[in-house]
């Protein structure tokens, strides 16, 4: 198994510009997530989706920010327009949905700097 | 959701059991507890989890006090390998699989 797969792996834009981050979770899971770290906040969910429907958006920062899961092997997480304060780590995390205390498995993230 | 506490540092000789503490007095009777380790540059890893009884597996081994309000991960040989930041979480039932990461536990192993 490859495990959760994060593209890119490093993205360094300027400000005003689009981002898509790109995951592909591991085969057979129905719930993926979206984090991001920063030293300031450390690690924070922004969204999770079961069965390609998103859940929990809470902590979707603003409008700038959308993400979406087309299928069960794929998800994008857009920012548009990107601002020198979305420089962070995001990860993508999936997890299979058997009910109960499913753990969570960590892509490697994406490194995002806005200048 | 149930709050954790952990301190913010701590070093382990190598090859000595690291013994990781948290606090979760606030946890409910269906809540579980996590921890996950963050290696420096790479994303979060599972490392175990438990409800009531202690759990074991290749990784670690998690204590958790009669009460539940407290728990300890044993690392029972530390290798250098192990330098990390750990987590300990406490999953609320109510929102399905969302995981809360607080600070952690910053840990140094040495040679």
């Amino acid at each position: 198994d490859a495990g959760v797969i994060q593209s890119p792996r490093h993205e360094v834009t300027e400000m005003g510009q689009e981002v898509t981050l790109r995951c592909k979770p591991i085969s057979g899971h129905n719930s993926l997530f979206w984090y991001r770290q920063t030293m300031m906040r450390g690690l924070e969910l922004l969204i999770y989706f079961n069965n390609n429907v998103p859940i929990d958006d809470s902590g979707m920062p603003e409008d700038r920010f959308s993400a979406k899961m087309p299928n069960a092997s794929f998800s994008t997480l857009k920012i548009q327009p990107s601002e020198p304060r979305d420089s962070a780590v995001y990860f993508c995390a999936s997890s299979p949905d058997s009910g109960g205390a499913d753990t969570q498995y960590f892509g490697p993230g994406t490194r995002l700097t806005v200048l | 959701d149930a709050k954790t506490t952990q301190p913010p540092s701590m070093d382990c000789a190598e090859g000595r059991a690291a013994n990781l503490p948290c606090n979760h007095s606030t946890i409910s009777g269906n809540e579980y507890v996590y921890w996950y380790r963050q290696i420096h540059s790479q994303g979060p890893q599972y490392i175990i989890h438990g409800l009531k009884n202690n759990e074991t597996n290749e990784m670690a081994s998690l204590i958790i006090t009669e009460d539940r309000k407290s728990s300890t991960l044993i690392l029972p040989h530390a290798t250098l390998r192990d330098t990390a930041v750990y987590y300990c979480i406490v999953r609320p039932k109510a929102a399905g699989n969302k995981l809360t990461f607080g600070g952690g536990t910053r840990v140094l192993v040495k040679p």
